[in-house]
């Protein structure tokens, strides 16, 4: 069965560092989520993504973070200048239509030293 | 205050026992998602419904446009059914007119053998 995945499982990194958190969702799929879920809280919407541009993004989603779509099969979530609350899991999600049921990836724990 | 509500926050069951998981929201929807979070952080969806009831194996869903609430039933509830179940909504229109989805708090359901 086709799935989301995400990569790195895991980062670590300095504050004020960039990182660079990669999806591939599933490959008929035309819409795209980004959502992160700070330890002990809810899940919370960043971002979403459809043909090839922001369709909607939260007030969390900043100057600071960005995401592309750059090769047709990847989508990238970038935070510039990490701070210690971007300590997260931040999850990838993707469907066919808006109205249809998402797939989640597994998930990608970041951690802000 | 939450858009999304749901209770109880925290549930214990006896194996076999019927469990029902309530999930409230302010504001007018086009669907409703059910999903199911694992103690590793994965999230997977069980159910997306804009009326009536939905039924997955063991697992039952309901909801009530008219009242804003919708409910997760289990039926026979076993120890692997432990986990943190997820009510999230797609506002209708406006913000919610791209398929992201608004979270509650989640339920966190512990079945005992």
């Amino acid at each position: 069965e086709p799935e989301v995945t995400q990569t790195p499982s895991h980062q670590v990194t300095q504050m004020g560092q960039e990182v660079i958190l990669r999806c591939v969702p599933i490959s008929n799929h035309l819409y795209f989520y980004w959502y992160r879920q700070i330890l002990g809280q809810k899940v919370e919407f960043l971002v979403s993504f459809y043909n090839n541009e922001i369709s909607e993004k939260s007030e969390i989603f900043d100057d600071q973070f960005s995401v592309e779509r750059p090769d047709g099969s990847n989508f990238t979530l970038k935070i510039r200048s990490t701070k210690l609350e971007d300590s997260a899991m931040y999850f990838c999600a993707s469907s066919t239509n808006m109205k249809e049921t998402q797939y989640f990836g597994p998930g990608t724990r970041l951690l802000v030293l | 205050k939450n858009e999304v509500e749901q209770s109880p926050q925290n549930l214990t069951a006896q194996e076999g026992e019927f469990i029902t998981i309530n999930c409230s929201y302010s504001v007018g929807i086009s669907a409703l998602h059910w999903l199911q979070q694992h103690p590793g952080g994965g999230i997977v969806s069980l159910f997306m419904l804009s009326s009536g009831k939905k039924k997955h194996g063991r697992l039952i869903a309901t909801i009530n446009i008219q009242e804003k609430h919708s409910s997760l039933h289990i039926t026979a509830s076993h120890p692997r059914d432990s986990a943190v179940y997820i009510c999230a909504v797609i506002r209708a229109g406006g913000g919610g007119s791209q398929g992201n989805l608004i979270f509650g708090k989640g339920t966190k359901l512990s079945v005992k053998p």
